[in-house]
């Protein structure tokens, strides 16, 4: 069964900072999908970055950049320029396409506050 | 992306009785998912519902407690019966979506306080 970790479960940076949020996970897949999710006090969970693991392109959006190392197994999240609005669970998940969507599989999350 | 619309938004519920969730998608999925979190914990997928066939539940988890219809392509309700406050919970439905429907969008999720 696959498992995903997010060792840090409190994260705190400045506004304008960079920050970096770690996630490992264990597959003996070759084709899978990993995500991030956001999840602020609305409760809401919002898709922020998607990566194929065929793929060795780096995944970005705008602020939004994930270093996928897949011998590794990571696949950290980083956060340009953050900003008061990021403050939010951010959540790692996993998923192994079977002919479409399937289910996902979480890490724990790690709280992050951008302080002003 | 598409949107996906639940209701209730949030809702309290006394002990012992049964609340109905709807998820509505505005295109045609093939597989709906429902899943559990709980106060401070991550996401636990509950079922995967699959139009014109049973739900599929995943382990701890029982239809006679979580009942779940999929009457079409877009729609999908989720129950949660005799409830306890243990059942306190925000109750999330996912579709994919995209090219190859491997992207996972939520729903705004049902937020219920059983008391």
């Amino acid at each position: 069964a696959q498992t995903v970790t997010q060792s840090q479960p409190e994260m705190s940076v400045q506004e304008a900072e960079t920050v970096t949020l770690s996630c490992t996970y264990d597959t003996s897949e070759n084709n899978y999908y990993l995500f991030w999710y956001k999840q602020p006090p609305s409760r809401q969970m919002i898709l922020v970055i998607r990566q194929e693991a065929y793929k060795q392109q780096n995944a970005t959006e705008n602020r939004f950049s994930v270093n996928f190392q897949k011998a590794a197994k990571s696949f950290s999240l980083k956060i340009s320029d953050s900003q008061l609005g990021d403050t939010a669970m951010y959540f790692c998940a996993f998923m192994k396409p079977q002919g479409g969507a399937q289910k996902l599989v979480f890490g724990q999350g790690t709280r992050l506050t951008i302080n002003p | 992306s598409a949107v996906i619309s639940q209701k209730p938004s949030r809702d309290i519920c006394q002990r012992g009785t049964s609340l109905t969730i709807q998820c509505q998608v505005d295109s045609q999925v093939t597989m709906m998912f429902w899943y559990r979190q709980q106060p401070g914990q991550s996401l636990t997928l509950i079922a995967t519902a699959n139009q014109g066939s049973e739900a599929t539940y995943e382990s701890g988890f029982v239809i006679d407690k979580f009942p779940i219809s999929r009457p079409n392509l877009t729609f999908s309700t989720l129950t949660v019966s005799n409830m306890s406050p243990e059942d306190s919970s925000i109750y999330l439905c996912s579709v994919g979506l995209g090219k190859t429907g491997n992207t996972i969008y939520f729903g705004e999720g049902s937020w219920l306080t059983v008391v």
